[in-house]
């Protein structure tokens, strides 16, 4: 069975800070990996995917992550963060072509920025 | 396109008590997928229904069952309910059971006392 690791709780940046969220999985064989995002009083959105191909995706509003095979890593990325990205992050990951594809998440990880 | 739909947002039940709630898929999606979210916590996994039909299960008990209608609507039935059962609610649909994006409905927040 797969799982997902995100070791960051709570991070606290400022405005125009860089951002990195990390992500780790384990299972032995090929997978699907998202990031999810949970604003304030909303549903879980995605942010971005990976699949397959090149493994540096990118998603919506500035955010990118990259799938590292070697390390089972999928770190989320954004050079610049903005108040209104204050929410919870999800990794999240599905064992690919197993005809039942169930989301495994972390725990997530609360990101707030301060203007 | 009309996105996930979850019923009712917010209910309260007492121990014991049993509870029904309901998900609208995306237009054209056939498969629906369950997941509880616990407080502080990410959402686990409870089953998946493909065509009508359960197509895989999480960790939860047999009080946890559910139904998926010929349009794909679906329902999540919860029995003997138990404190911990207290969570968030998820359903998300997509096209296909494999390699598909699931998309989320906003959840149910169902509280026992």
């Amino acid at each position: 069975a797969q799982s997902v690791s995100q070791h960051n709780h709570h991070v606290i940046l400022s405005e125009a800070a860089s951002l990195e969220l990390g992500c780790n999985y384990s299972y032995g064989g090929t997978v699907n990996l998202f990031w999810y995002v949970q604003y304030p009083g909303q549903h879980l959105q995605l942010l971005l995917k990976y699949f397959s191909g090149d493994p540096l995706v990118k998603g919506i509003k500035g955010f990118e992550a990259e799938f590292i095979k070697s390390k089972f890593s999928f770190n989320l990325r954004k050079p610049s963060v903005q108040w209104s990205d204050t929410a919870e992050y999800f990794c999240a990951v599905t064992a690919a072509n197993f005809g039942n594809e169930k989301l495994t998440f972390g725990t997530g990880t609360r990101l707030t920025i301060i203007p | 396109e009309t996105g996930v739909t979850q019923s009712p947002t917010h209910l309260i039940k007492t121990r014991g008590q049993q509870v029904t709630l309901r998900c609208s898929s995306q237009s054209g999606h056939n498969t629906v997928s369950w997941y509880q979210q616990a407080l502080g916590q990410g959402p686990q996994f409870i089953f998946q229904y493909y065509r009508e039909e359960e197509n895989g299960r999480g960790n939860f008990p047999p009080r946890f069952s559910g139904l998926q209608f010929p349009n794909y609507s679906s329902e999540l039935n919860v029995n003997a309910l138990e404190l911990d059962d207290s969570a968030l609610y998820l359903c998300a649909s997509s096209l296909g059971t494999s390699s598909y994006e699931q998309y989320f409905g906003p959840g149910t927040r169902l509280t026992v006392t």
